[in-house]
């Protein structure tokens, strides 16, 4: 168990519709990244938060949005949804600086 | 931005054997070099990692090399065992560029 807790784990929705993924931080660690991994495919950054300020951003759509509350949770918002964007999500969190990342058990969602 | 390049994407090693996957990056502020482990249907785990200023580093059957000159790092097996098998992938920029994974395939 990594301390990473994502919800849900699956998740299954028709194109146009929108979804929010959780992701709760290990505790004690400051920064939350998101990744997007589709089928046999590698990790593809999104974006990244630390203690609650966006920090990177990677290729992520216009039509997705994420942030990162006080409590350090963070969500990430996919709308518009289209069948390219089923994939596995993945949050990671560490402490902040360059350093091991703690993977959640991903979100995977299903477009239909 | 950061371009890290994977290889091999697929390797196949008989039991006892050593393998060795490579990575290339171009960002030479890069100066945190991970490597993650996924096995199939799981999450990614971290396995080793090296900073900049060592040149190599070593846990059990693990070690990972790096060269800052030429930009590359490498990780290396030996002794390979079934339950090495899994998607290896490497990291560079903070965690922020992954390569494209290596599927290392241990052969009984």
């Amino acid at each position: 168990d990594s301390g990473v807790t994502q919800t849900p784990k699956h998740l299954i929705t028709a194109t146009g519709q929108r979804v929010t993924l959780r992701c709760s931080p290990r505790s004690g660690d400051l920064s939350v990244y998101w990744y997007q991994q589709s089928l046999d495919q590698g990790l593809q950054f999104l974006i990244q938060y630390y203690n609650g300020e966006e920090r990177a951003k990677g290729n992520i759509l216009e039509r997705f949005s994420a942030q990162q509350f006080p409590d350090l949770h963070s969500e990430l918002n996919l709308s518009s949804l289209e069948l390219g964007d089923s994939a596995l999500y993945f949050c990671a969190s560490s402490e902040g600086g360059p350093g091991e990342l703690f993977f959640g058990e991903g979100s995977r969602l299903t477009v239909l | 931005g950061e371009n890290v390049e994977q290889h091999p994407s697929t390797l196949s090693v008989q039991e006892g054997d050593s393998a060795v996957i490579k990575c290339t990056y171009s960002d030479s502020a890069s100066n945190y070099f991970p490597w993650y482990k996924q096995e199939l249907g799981k999450r990614p785990q971290l396995i080793i990692d090296i900073r900049s200023n060592v040149g190599e580093k070593k846990d059990q059957r693990i070690a990972v090399t790096l060269n800052k000159t030429a930009k590359h790092f490498s990780l290396h097996i030996t002794e390979t065992q079934p339950e090495d098998s899994a998607v290896y992938f490497c990291a560079a920029k903070d965690n922020l560029f992954f390569g494209t994974g290596t599927r290392l395939t241990v052969i009984p």
